[in-house]
């Protein structure tokens, strides 16, 4: 079945760094690859996602870059604000009709000022 | 516009006990989702639904049976509880695809089994 590997589990970085979050998954027939974020006791909140026809997409301080030959995908927080700092997860669809998500464990970021 | 409610908030149970978690969503989403949130585990997903009547099980089904009567609501039930089923669950709903791929989470249930 679909396995989605989420690379670092914690990530520490300086307040105006950049933060890479990385992703594989195992299926090949995935085609929507969202990142959510999620803070202390909240619930999780989509931040950006991309499709499998595009190869990056942009939102102000936030990018994704998808590999599909690779099968891998990736987050860039660029000038790192405290306020970044939350768990975020990569998914990749896994079933036929693309509605059902697989979630990568996650990754704590920190930015300290 | 609620958007994706659960209730409980909380809850308590014994081994053995049974109890049903209801999700409600105010947005006409054709598609609806339980998952549990372990530590370290990121998010799993138990059963889903991709319409009125319709479920189909997830990466984590059992122990865990689901309905959806009506479309603005998924209902979990835990027919025996375990401790391991102590959990944080969430459920979320998304629209048709040609609408949106996002799915939209809930407040979430802390569920603890004793």
């Amino acid at each position: 079945g679909e396995n989605v590997e989420q690379h670092p589990s914690t990530l520490s970085v300086q307040e105006g760094d950049s933060a890479v979050i990385k992703c594989t998954y195992s299926d090949s027939a995935s085609n929507y690859f969202p990142w959510y974020k999620q803070e202390l006791g909240k619930r999780p909140q989509l931040i950006i996602d991309i499709r499998s026809n595009v190869g990056e997409k942009k939102d102000q301080r936030i990018a994704v870059t998808l590999n599909k030959t690779a099968k891998h995908f990736s987050l860039h927080i660029t000038e790192t604000q405290p306020e970044d700092s939350a768990v975020y997860f990569c998914a990749a669809t896994y079933n036929q009709a693309g509605t059902a998500l697989i979630f990568g464990k996650g990754t704590t970021l920190s930015v300290s000022s | 516009n609620a958007g994706v409610t659960q209730t409980p908030k909380f809850r308590v149970l014994k081994t053995g006990q049974s109890m049903t978690l209801l999700c409600a969503q105010d947005m006409n989403h054709e598609y609806m989702y339980w998952y549990r949130q372990d530590p370290g585990m990121g998010l799993r997903l138990i059963h889903y639904s991709v319409g009125e009547g319709t479920t189909a099980k997830g990466e984590v089904p059992d122990g865990y049976n689901v309905s959806r009567l009506k479309k603005q609501n998924f209902l979990l039930g835990l027919e025996s509880a375990a401790p391991s089923q102590t959990s944080v669950y969430f459920c979320a709903s998304s629209p048709r695809l040609q609408v949106s791929y996002e799915q939209y989470f809930g407040p979430g249930t802390r569920l603890t089994v004793t």
